[in-house]
């Protein structure tokens, strides 16, 4: 099964607003990241958060790690028609290298409304 | 950014039917290049990380002989969909990496669609 489940499945929001997306994992990882992925087009990368570290703030990005809970969150602020797209986040095992194998979480479909 | 190139971008092709399907970097050396597999509205599942010289390492389940990965060159990765059929069909990506802790890339993918 998936390392990560991401909560909500799919998300839809007017521009403006914040958008809220929340992934759980299983073991314990090396790092987190967030991916972007436009509709059957590749993956951007978002953000890193490392498992010492709790937040981490990129332009409108959010990102919060709380490994104790196994669990991390991103926060889209303001959001803009062009964040809509899927979002997914991946992790990268405890002993693994920085940027190494990811597992995938089931991934946020978002949809912001003009 | 580095930049990662995916050929071909779609393809259809005939069941029982061999399909390839080439990762580049194209201006880095990836040591490391990793394939997954996308169906639609789903995730990424990993299938197998390749290394440049060496057999590809296969994730449980995914069965080798059905899905060839050759790593031939630090610029270069295939994967070669053998006697492709229907349920085959899916989003390919690949991402490549120089190693040690060096930053993912990923391509834009390959959709199969095997008819």
């Amino acid at each position: 099964s998936q390392q990560g489940e991401e909560d909500p499945q799919a998300l839809s929001i007017q521009e403006g607003e914040n958008a809220t997306m929340n992934c759980s994992y299983k073991t314990s990882i090396n790092n987190l990241q967030w991916y972007r992925q436009n509709s059957g087009r590749g993956l951007v990368h978002l953000i890193l958060i490392r498992s010492n570290e709790r937040e981490k703030h990129r332009g409108r990005l959010r990102v919060t790690l709380d490994t104790s809970k196994k669990s991390s969150s991103l926060l889209i602020t303001a959001s803009r028609a062009a964040d809509t797209a899927s979002y997914f986040c991946a992790t990268v095992r405890a002993g693994g290298t920085s940027y190494g194998k990811l597992t995938f979480g089931q991934g946020t479909i978002l949809t912001v409304h003009p | 950014g580095a930049v990662v190139s995916q050929h071909p971008s779609w393809v259809i092709c005939k069941s029982g039917t061999s399909v390839k399907i080439e990762c580049r970097s194209l201006d880095f050396q990836a040591t490391t290049m990793f394939w997954y597999r996308q169906f639609p509205k789903q995730s990424l599942m990993l299938m197998a990380t390749s290394n440049e010289g060496s057999k590809a390492t296969y994730e449980q389940g995914v069965e080798k002989d059905k899905f060839l990965i050759n790593h031939a060159s630090l610029t270069l990765s295939t994967l070669t969909v053998t006697s492709a059929h229907p349920e085959d069909s899916s989003f390919y990506i690949c991402s490549a990496t120089i190693g040690g802790g060096g930053e993912l890339f990923f391509g834009e993918g390959s959709r199969l669609t095997v008819l």
